[in-house]
């Protein structure tokens, strides 16, 4: 069974700019979670998607944005970059229903560098 | 709001000497406790999930345990093979409506020398 894809791996981007990240998780799991992980502040949680609504937000600035998509699939975007976005950025997925508490599964991430 | 403190922060041994990690939380209600291991540019792998005080899971060489305010990991006779970060985190219940984001600590970098 295939992993958690995630792409790029690797982005360089220039403050200012936008930039978006896929996400494609687990073959038949529908919740798809966002993490943003630095060195000083460790796995902080962006968001959650499940069936194509977003169940829950972390404390990041509306610069930080998300969908989902019909597949599951889903996308994060952030604009107007700046040096704190460099980051790495993690995707993860889960069989999560109302309810029901699963394990969540990580992709390996994006490393996202803004110069 | 949750909050997940781990200790030590790092970790040093040599093969074979066993050793604990601690995961102290603070939640309104544990809907669930989890064990991640990390290694260098890649995600977090799943390990455990621990659900109530009492609650024991091992696999290989690790064994996690769980309190009403922590939980540990307990490596016995590690191997270098098992030097990576080792992240906990806790999942809140929450009334009104759901809530299913993960709370992380900062994880303990453990290295097993040869």
């Amino acid at each position: 069974k295939a992993g958690v894809t995630q792409t790029p791996r690797y982005l360089i981007k220039t403050r200012g700019q936008q930039v978006t990240l896929s996400c494609s998780p687990i073959s038949g799991h529908r919740s798809v979670s966002w993490y943003q992980q630095t060195p000083g502040q460790g796995l902080q949680f962006l968001f959650e998607y499940f069936s194509e609504t977003q169940r829950n937000k972390g404390n990041f600035p509306g610069r930080f944005s998300g969908r989902q998509f019909s597949n599951s699939r889903s996308e994060m975007n952030v604009s107007t970059l700046e040096l704190g976005d460099s980051a790495l950025y993690l995707c993860a997925s889960s069989l999560t229903s109302s309810g029901s508490t699963y394990e969540q599964y990580f992709g390996p991430g994006t490393r996202l560098t803004v110069t | 709001e949750d909050q997940v403190t781990q200790s030590p922060e790092a970790l040093r041994l040599q093969e074979g000497e066993s050793s604990s990690l601690n995961c102290s939380y603070t939640v309104s209600g544990l809907r669930g406790l989890f064990w991640y291991r990390q290694d260098p540019g890649k995600g977090p792998e799943f390990l455990f999930t621990l659900y109530s005080a009492g609650e024991e899971k091992e696999k290989e060489r690790l064994k996690a345990t769980l309190t009403k305010k922590e939980s540990f990991l307990h490596i016995t006779a590690p191997k270098p093979e098992d030097s990576a970060t080792y992240l906990c985190a806790v999942q809140a219940w929450r009334s009104g409506g759901s809530n299913y984001k993960l709370t992380f600590g900062k994880g303990t970098l453990l290295t097993v020398n040869p």
